[in-house]
């Protein structure tokens, strides 16, 4: 149980274009999701909470604007980036909360997917 | 500021033996700690949990202790395997901004010489 699923794996678009990440929750409900950027070689970044029904949380930094997150069902959000440019390319992955754990934060994570902007 | 790091960056150790990931956090008000296992191009993996009311905390080859007095988190792994292979992070749970979240430390790239 609590599989957590990313489409695409992997995106290769044009700058200026935009590429839609979708993240579910296969077998659970997730009223929270959170999205997360990966350099390579480095730590994952938060980005930003999204909770169902309602506007995504956005870390400090993080333009809200450019990176449009929509969490429409218990068990889908979705994460585009609109006009990406190739400083967008990373790899993003998503988690969800585990629902009945309160303040305990554990999370499942997806696959991840790369994103590589030309 | 806040901040979850690591002591090491990259650890190597033979099959067979213990391997010990170690982890320094700052904010004394965290009170729920993970440690994750990720493998090159995959999301992570929970390996193990703790809360701050606990000290210690055993797995399946796997022990987490923490030291709330020096905000000391450690991973243990016993009989180190081939595919223990992976980098391991540390996360912090942490109340900001009417939500939970979670702060990932730099990580450590475990390596098992077979």
């Amino acid at each position: 149980g609590a599989v957590v699923s990313q489409h695409p794996s992997r995106v290769i678009c044009k700058s200026g274009t935009s590429v839609k990440i979708e993240c579910r929750s296969l077998d659970f409900q997730a009223t929270t999701m959170f999205w997360y950027r990966q350099f390579p070689k480095q730590s994952l970044m938060l980005m930003a909470t999204s909770n169902e029904g309602s506007k995504a949380t956005y870390e400090q930094g993080v333009e809200k604007d450019k990176f449009l997150i929509n969490h429409a069902s218990l068990t889908l959000s979705t994460l585009t980036v609109t006009s990406a440019h190739p400083e967008d390319s990373s790899f993003y992955i998503c988690s969800a909360k585990k629902p009945g754990t309160g303040g305990y934060n554990e999370q499942f994570f997806g696959p991840g997917t790369r994103l590589t902007v030309l | 500021g806040e901040s979850v790091g690591l002591h090491l960056p990259t650890l190597s150790v033979q099959e067979g033996d213990n391997s010990i990931i170690n982890c320094a956090y700052s904010n004394s008000a965290s009170d729920y700690f993970i440690w994750y296992k990720q493998e090159s191009g995959k999301g992570p993996q929970f390996i193990i949990d703790i809360r701050s009311n606990m000290d210690k905390r055993q797995g399946q080859r796997v022990t987490v202790l923490l030291n709330k007095t020096v905000k000391h988190l450690s991973l243990q792994i016993a009989a180190t395997q081939p595919g223990d292979s992976a980098v391991y992070f540390c996360a912090e749970n942490t109340f900001k901004s009417s939500n939970y979240k979670l702060t990932f430390g730099k990580g450590t790239l475990l390596t098992v010489n077979p």
